[in-house]
Protein backbone atom coordinates (compact mmCIF):
# COMPACT_ATOMS: atom_id res chain seq x y z
CA UNK A 1 0.00 0.00 0.00
CA UNK A 2 1.15 3.53 -0.91
CA UNK A 3 2.67 5.94 1.89
CA UNK A 4 0.76 8.55 2.82
CA UNK A 5 1.98 12.05 4.90
CA UNK A 6 -0.02 13.93 7.13
CA UNK A 7 0.27 17.23 9.35
CA UNK A 8 0.34 15.57 13.06
CA UNK A 9 -2.07 18.28 14.42
CA UNK A 10 -5.06 20.83 13.46
CA UNK A 11 -7.26 23.01 14.82
CA UNK A 12 -10.64 24.39 13.62
CA UNK A 13 -13.19 26.48 15.51
CA UNK A 14 -16.61 25.13 16.42
CA UNK A 15 -19.12 25.73 13.54
CA UNK A 16 -16.61 25.95 10.75
CA UNK A 17 -15.30 23.53 7.86
CA UNK A 18 -12.23 21.21 8.53
CA UNK A 19 -10.05 20.82 5.91
CA UNK A 20 -7.72 17.63 6.34
CA UNK A 21 -5.02 17.08 3.66
CA UNK A 22 -3.38 14.25 2.73
CA UNK A 23 -0.35 13.68 0.80
CA UNK A 24 -0.21 10.35 -1.14
CA UNK A 25 2.63 10.88 -4.26
CA UNK A 26 3.14 7.22 -4.57
CA UNK A 27 -0.62 5.81 -5.54
CA UNK A 28 -0.83 3.47 -8.27
CA UNK A 29 -4.00 3.97 -10.16
CA UNK A 30 -6.08 0.74 -8.65
CA UNK A 31 -5.50 2.04 -4.88
CA UNK A 32 -8.27 3.31 -3.03
CA UNK A 33 -8.25 6.50 -0.31
CA UNK A 34 -9.94 5.90 2.65
CA UNK A 35 -10.34 7.90 5.59
CA UNK A 36 -11.28 6.86 9.11
CA UNK A 37 -11.33 8.35 12.38
CA UNK A 38 -10.35 7.23 16.09
CA UNK A 39 -12.24 9.21 18.60
CA UNK A 40 -10.14 8.82 22.28
CA UNK A 41 -10.88 5.40 24.23
CA UNK A 42 -12.80 4.07 20.83
CA UNK A 43 -11.79 2.13 17.80
CA UNK A 44 -11.86 3.61 14.29
CA UNK A 45 -14.90 4.58 12.59
CA UNK A 46 -15.01 4.65 8.64
CA UNK A 47 -15.61 8.07 6.89
CA UNK A 48 -15.61 8.14 3.51
CA UNK A 49 -13.40 6.57 0.44
CA UNK A 50 -12.74 7.50 -3.23
CA UNK A 51 -10.50 6.08 -5.80
CA UNK A 52 -10.69 9.34 -8.01
CA UNK A 53 -14.01 11.12 -7.77
CA UNK A 54 -14.70 13.69 -5.26
CA UNK A 55 -17.14 11.66 -2.85
CA UNK A 56 -19.68 12.92 -0.09
CA UNK A 57 -21.61 11.14 2.57
CA UNK A 58 -23.16 12.51 5.40
CA UNK A 59 -20.48 12.82 7.12
CA UNK A 60 -17.97 14.55 5.09
CA UNK A 61 -16.71 14.69 1.78
CA UNK A 62 -13.30 14.08 0.00
CA UNK A 63 -11.94 15.71 -2.48
CA UNK A 64 -8.57 14.23 -4.79
CA UNK A 65 -6.96 15.87 -7.38
CA UNK A 66 -6.65 15.25 -10.60
CA UNK A 67 -3.21 13.59 -10.20
CA UNK A 68 -4.42 11.52 -7.54
CA UNK A 69 -1.46 12.57 -5.51
CA UNK A 70 -3.17 14.13 -2.92
CA UNK A 71 -6.91 14.62 -1.34
CA UNK A 72 -8.58 16.80 1.23
CA UNK A 73 -10.98 15.11 3.87
CA UNK A 74 -13.74 17.72 4.24
CA UNK A 75 -15.89 18.26 7.70
CA UNK A 76 -18.41 21.19 6.77
CA UNK A 77 -19.45 22.35 10.13
CA UNK A 78 -17.34 20.93 12.69
CA UNK A 79 -18.38 19.94 16.17
CA UNK A 80 -16.27 19.59 19.84
CA UNK A 81 -17.72 15.49 18.91
CA UNK A 82 -15.19 15.67 15.66
CA UNK A 83 -12.28 15.90 18.38
CA UNK A 84 -10.27 12.49 17.22
CA UNK A 85 -7.51 11.36 15.33
CA UNK A 86 -8.08 11.01 11.38
CA UNK A 87 -6.18 8.44 9.34
CA UNK A 88 -5.59 8.50 5.77
CA UNK A 89 -5.42 4.88 4.49
CA UNK A 90 -4.35 3.99 0.73
CA UNK A 91 -5.22 0.17 -0.04
CA UNK A 92 -5.76 -1.82 -2.87
CA UNK A 93 -9.71 -3.01 -2.61
CA UNK A 94 -8.99 -6.31 -1.40
CA UNK A 95 -8.22 -7.96 2.06
CA UNK A 96 -8.54 -6.41 5.57
CA UNK A 97 -5.07 -5.43 5.81
CA UNK A 98 -4.93 -1.47 6.58
CA UNK A 99 -1.62 0.48 7.05
CA UNK A 100 -2.02 3.14 9.39
CA UNK A 101 0.34 6.00 9.82
CA UNK A 102 0.31 8.36 12.55
CA UNK A 103 -2.82 10.03 11.28
CA UNK A 104 -3.52 14.20 12.08
CA UNK A 105 -5.25 14.90 16.01
CA UNK A 106 -7.93 17.12 14.87
CA UNK A 107 -8.58 20.00 18.03
CA UNK A 108 -12.12 21.54 17.57
CA UNK A 109 -12.05 24.21 19.99
CA UNK A 110 -15.70 26.67 21.07
CA UNK B 1 -27.79 -3.68 15.38
CA UNK B 2 -24.85 -4.90 17.65
CA UNK B 3 -21.70 -3.28 16.49
CA UNK B 4 -18.63 -5.60 17.30
CA UNK B 5 -18.20 -6.79 20.28
CA UNK B 6 -15.02 -7.84 22.31
CA UNK B 7 -14.54 -8.84 25.65
CA UNK B 8 -12.99 -8.17 28.38
CA UNK B 9 -12.79 -4.74 27.60
CA UNK B 10 -9.79 -4.51 30.42
CA UNK B 11 -7.32 -7.20 31.54
CA UNK B 12 -4.42 -7.25 33.44
CA UNK B 13 -1.38 -9.83 32.67
CA UNK B 14 1.73 -10.99 34.23
CA UNK B 15 4.76 -11.53 32.04
CA UNK B 16 5.20 -15.12 30.86
CA UNK B 17 1.12 -15.63 30.83
CA UNK B 18 -0.99 -16.44 28.03
CA UNK B 19 -4.20 -14.09 27.19
CA UNK B 20 -7.46 -15.23 25.07
CA UNK B 21 -9.19 -12.26 23.47
CA UNK B 22 -12.90 -12.56 22.05
CA UNK B 23 -14.99 -11.34 19.18
CA UNK B 24 -18.23 -10.99 17.75
CA UNK B 25 -18.64 -9.58 14.20
CA UNK B 26 -21.66 -7.60 13.67
CA UNK B 27 -24.00 -10.06 12.36
CA UNK B 28 -23.73 -11.43 8.08
CA UNK B 29 -19.98 -10.13 8.45
CA UNK B 30 -17.84 -13.23 7.96
CA UNK B 31 -14.50 -11.03 8.05
CA UNK B 32 -12.91 -10.56 11.12
CA UNK B 33 -9.25 -8.45 11.75
CA UNK B 34 -7.47 -8.47 14.55
CA UNK B 35 -5.07 -5.24 14.92
CA UNK B 36 -2.72 -3.80 18.00
CA UNK B 37 -2.84 -0.62 19.16
CA UNK B 38 0.13 0.39 20.77
CA UNK B 39 0.08 4.01 22.95
CA UNK B 40 1.09 6.42 20.94
CA UNK B 41 0.78 5.21 17.86
CA UNK B 42 -1.80 4.00 14.67
CA UNK B 43 -3.24 0.54 15.09
CA UNK B 44 -1.01 -2.42 13.46
CA UNK B 45 -2.27 -5.06 11.45
CA UNK B 46 -2.00 -8.33 13.13
CA UNK B 47 -4.56 -10.84 11.47
CA UNK B 48 -7.09 -11.59 9.09
CA UNK B 49 -9.96 -14.78 9.15
CA UNK B 50 -12.85 -14.99 6.51
CA UNK B 51 -14.73 -18.09 6.37
CA UNK B 52 -12.44 -19.33 9.56
CA UNK B 53 -9.12 -19.30 7.09
CA UNK B 54 -6.17 -17.20 7.45
CA UNK B 55 -6.25 -14.47 5.11
CA UNK B 56 -3.04 -12.21 5.84
CA UNK B 57 -1.00 -12.13 8.84
CA UNK B 58 1.06 -8.98 9.91
CA UNK B 59 4.56 -8.77 11.00
CA UNK B 60 4.01 -10.33 14.54
CA UNK B 61 5.77 -13.25 15.80
CA UNK B 62 4.10 -16.52 16.40
CA UNK B 63 3.29 -16.03 19.89
CA UNK B 64 0.40 -14.49 18.54
CA UNK B 65 -2.34 -16.80 16.56
CA UNK B 66 -5.82 -16.31 16.22
CA UNK B 67 -9.09 -18.59 14.79
CA UNK B 68 -12.27 -17.74 13.52
CA UNK B 69 -15.60 -20.39 14.23
CA UNK B 70 -18.15 -21.83 12.07
CA UNK B 71 -20.05 -18.75 13.74
CA UNK B 72 -18.11 -16.22 11.98
CA UNK B 73 -16.61 -15.27 15.90
CA UNK B 74 -13.06 -15.06 16.44
CA UNK B 75 -10.36 -15.59 18.61
CA UNK B 76 -7.08 -14.21 19.56
CA UNK B 77 -4.36 -15.95 21.86
CA UNK B 78 -0.94 -14.54 22.50
CA UNK B 79 1.36 -16.35 24.52
CA UNK B 80 4.50 -15.60 26.81
CA UNK B 81 3.71 -12.30 27.43
CA UNK B 82 6.29 -9.28 26.70
CA UNK B 83 5.98 -6.18 28.71
CA UNK B 84 5.61 -4.89 25.10
CA UNK B 85 2.53 -6.62 24.23
CA UNK B 86 0.91 -4.03 26.42
CA UNK B 87 -1.87 -2.20 23.46
CA UNK B 88 -5.33 -1.75 22.53
CA UNK B 89 -6.10 -4.59 20.72
CA UNK B 90 -8.81 -4.35 18.22
CA UNK B 91 -10.96 -6.63 16.10
CA UNK B 92 -12.37 -5.43 13.40
CA UNK B 93 -15.37 -6.90 11.07
CA UNK B 94 -16.17 -6.94 7.69
CA UNK B 95 -18.99 -8.30 5.29
CA UNK B 96 -16.23 -10.39 2.87
CA UNK B 97 -12.40 -10.73 3.26
CA UNK B 98 -12.51 -9.87 -0.74
CA UNK B 99 -12.77 -7.55 -2.94
CA UNK B 100 -14.36 -3.84 -1.56
CA UNK B 101 -14.37 -3.65 2.22
CA UNK B 102 -15.83 -1.21 5.19
CA UNK B 103 -14.53 -2.28 7.92
CA UNK B 104 -16.11 -1.72 11.28
CA UNK B 105 -14.05 -2.03 14.77
CA UNK B 106 -14.97 -2.74 18.12
CA UNK B 107 -14.26 -0.48 21.23
CA UNK B 108 -10.93 -2.91 21.64
CA UNK B 109 -9.30 -4.92 24.33
CA UNK B 110 -7.16 -3.10 26.59
CA UNK B 111 -4.00 -5.76 27.86
CA UNK B 112 -1.50 -4.58 30.33
CA UNK B 113 1.08 -6.39 30.86
CA UNK B 114 3.55 -6.08 34.20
Amino acid sequence: DAKTTQPPSMDCAEGRAANLPCNHSTISGNEYVYWYRQIHSQGPQYIIHGLKNNETNEMASLIITEDRKSSTLILPHATLRDTAVYYCIVRFNAGNMLTFGGGTRLMVKP
Amino acid sequence: DAGVTQSPTHLIKTRGQHVTLRCSPISGHKSVSWYQQVLGQGPQFIFQYYEKEERGRGNFPDRFSARQFPNYSSELNVNALLLGDSALYLCASSLTGLGANVLTFGAGSRLTVL
